[in-house]
Formats: C-alpha cells, structure tokens, sequence
C-alpha cells in the first residue's frame, strides 16, 4: 500500500488562528481526499484535491474555510482558516491507490486538532 | 444518495470467539465497492477487507471475512478467533465503481469492538 504521512501529527491551537497540515504519499497519485472526524462521529469528506485544478469541495465546505494546496501528485495541504472550537477534530488525508487489495483508498495517521 | 448504516454502536466478544459487525447500504448502482476500515485508539484508518459488488464470492483476509448479500444490500464483517488488537472501532464504506480510487468513500456511523480477555 502507499506510504502516507501527516504534519503536524497534532495541535492546539487560539481561536481565531489558522493551521497548514500537510500530506506526503511516497508514490504519485491522481487524486488524494481530506476528510474530517469530529469526536466520536464517522468520517466526513471535506474536499477532493486533482493535481492541477481546483479542489472539488463537498456541501457545507467552502474554500474560504478550508483552502487546499495540491502543487504535485505526492503532496497536498489543507488549512483550517479562522478556527473555532467547533474545528476541534481528526483530519485525514487519503488516497486512491491499486495495492494489495486493488484499487482502494488508503489513509495518512491523522492530524488531531484541538481549539481553544 | 448513498448511504451506509451500521446499526450497532457498541459491539463485544470474549477473545477467541467470533463475532460479526452488520452493514447495509443503499445505492441505485448495480456495480461498487464496499470496505470495511479498522481505527484503533492510534487513529489510524486501517484497511481490513475490499469487496467488489459484481464479485458473488464473499471476500476473506485471514480472520476477517465478510457475507455480501446484494439483494439485501447487506455487508456484514465476522471476526473469528478475536484477538485483543481486533479491539477498535469498525467503518464499513461504500464508493461506486472507481478507476484508481477517484471517488470518495461514504462511511457509516462505526460499531466499536471490545475484546474481553
């Protein structure tokens, strides 16, 4: 499977301030996915980031919020803008990738964000 | 809209023994993948077991094998032999046919496991 790391692995952070998590993949890849994870709650996907284009952003999420950075096929970042408690959660960056299993998503360990 | 259910919040099981994890969905696709991710207390999203809906054999991956029922839209993981480490909480995730993983996963609710020792 692809080789997907996270910065930071964690923070804590003002309300008001903003943060940049980055994700690293060791191979090149098409697409790679941001997803959020409020505490105790499933995974929700923030936005679809294609090397070259926009970022495709799902309802309830807009670019202003959560401004995506796709410069190359291993590397993407994300920021949280003007973050508020309710920020508060687990980001994860994945990646559609042919490995073991075929053609699945795979993901990075997690950025876990705490506002205060 | 797609949409993934996993009715039991909380699931446990005494080590050893077998305990399956239910799944339904609901698509108007006729062709799909279905996941079940594994996510211990580290976070990580760990890939347990890939099914392809036009695939009538029931995928396996050692211990963990799942009972695909397409009718029923029904995609249930058992466990068997349960081990401490299975302790974690399970996603089953759906995505539509995809070349080279370009479309998103939608996830259920989570069932988390407890292995009693």
């Amino acid at each position: 499977s692809a080789v997907i790391s996270q910065k930071p692995s964690r923070d804590i952070c003002q309300r008001g301030t903003s943060l940049t998590i980055q994700c690293q993949v060791d191979s090149q890849v098409t697409m790679m996915f941001w997803y959020r994870q409020q505490p105790g709650q499933s995974l929700t996907l923030i936005a679809t980031a294609n090397q070259g284009s926009e970022a495709t952003y799902e309802s309830g999420f807009v670019i202003d919020k959560f401004p995506i950075s796709r410069p190359n096929l291993t590397f993407s970042t994300l920021t949280v803008s003007n973050m508020s408690p309710e920020d508060s959660s687990i980001y994860l960056c994945s990646v559609g990738y042919a490995g073991g299993f075929g053609e699945t998503q795979y993901f990075g360990p997690g950025t876990r964000l705490l506002v205060l | 809209a797609q949409t993934v259910t996993q009715s039991q919040p909380e699931m446990s099981v005494q080590e050893a023994e077998t305990v399956t994890l239910s799944c339904t969905y609901d698509t108007s696709e006729s062709d799909y993948y279905l996941f079940w991710y594994k996510q211990p207390p580290s976070r990580q999203m760990i890939l347990v077991i890939r099914q392809e809906a036009y695939k009538q054999q029931n995928a396996t991956e050692n211990r963990f094998s799942v009972n695909f029922q397409k009718a029923a839209k029904s995609f249930s993981l058992k466990i068997s032999d349960s081990q401490l480490g299975d302790a974690a909480m399970y996603f089953c995730a759906y995505t539509p046919s995809f070349q080279g993983g370009s479309e998103k996963l939608v996830f259920g609710k989570g069932t988390k496991l407890t292995v009693n020792p």
